[in-house]
């Protein structure tokens, strides 16, 4: 069964840091692209970054790019974003997903607030 | 980017009733291999999204057949045949022809 298990979530101050986990089980996580998609309260869902399956290629939209960064451990099965310089727009539910949107995490909640 | 726009963007339906959501994009979602990456997510409430279909009309894994998605080009629908309860929640279009990855905004599927 494929799971994908989020973690770090929380709230944090403007301006600090965070950074989310996410453990894949149930497949060959190396073979596949994943993805971050994050949705703010009430709102639609948002992509954040893409990573390749090796994780040489990474992709953001500008509203993260320069701030955001994917990465991943292929050993681990485990995916992971580091956010930096957090907004308050940043508050969302972040989900992992394979980037062909076919399973998703539960998904962690990140609150930007002072 | 791509832009998904999606109607309505609510419904209220009766239970057996059979509805269809409207799905359009900016540009065509044909990619250079022939095939269209344009999926159907619901998320229900309290809940992650789930993929119910992918590549315009190929059902998922466990989905029941009273879904059903149609289209082309640029232009999608979904058909749900005999709503059930738990059909409810929030469906959305999806495309990953193109990069970025975009979304539609969403619609709500409510019982009357």
């Amino acid at each position: 069964e494929v799971q994908l298990v989020e973690s770090g979530g929380g709230l944090v101050q403007p301006g600090r840091s965070l950074k989310l986990s996410c453990a894949a089980s149930g497949f060959t996580f190396s073979n596949y692209y994943m993805a971050w998609v994050r949705q703010a309260p009430k709102k639609g869902l948002e992509w954040v970054a893409t990573i390749s399956t090796s994780g040489s290629r990474t992709y953001y939209p500008d509203s993260v790019k320069g701030r955001f960064t994917i990465s991943r451990d292929n050993a681990k099965s485990s995916l992971y974003l580091q956010m930096n310089s957090l907004k308050s727009e940043d508050t969302a539910t972040y989900y992992c997903a394979r980037h062909s949107w076919d399973y998703w995490g539960q998904g962690v909640m990140v609150t930007v607030s002072s | 980017d791509v832009v998904m726009t999606q109607t309505p963007p609510s419904l209220s339906v009766a239970i057996g009733q059979s509805v269809s959501i409207s799905c359009k994009s900016s540009q065509s979602l044909v990619y250079s291999d022939g095939k269209t990456y344009l999926h159907w997510l619901l998320q229900s409430p309290g809940r992650s999204p789930k993929r119910l279909i992918y590549q315009v009309s190929n059902l998922g894994s466990g989905v029941p057949d009273r879904f059903s998605g149609t289209g082309s080009q640029k232009d999608f629908t979904l058909k749900i045949s005999r709503v059930e309860a738990e059909d409810l929640g929030v469906y959305y279009c999806a495309q990953t022809t193109h990069f970025p990855p975009t979304f539609g905004g969403g619609t709500k599927l409510e019982l009357k």
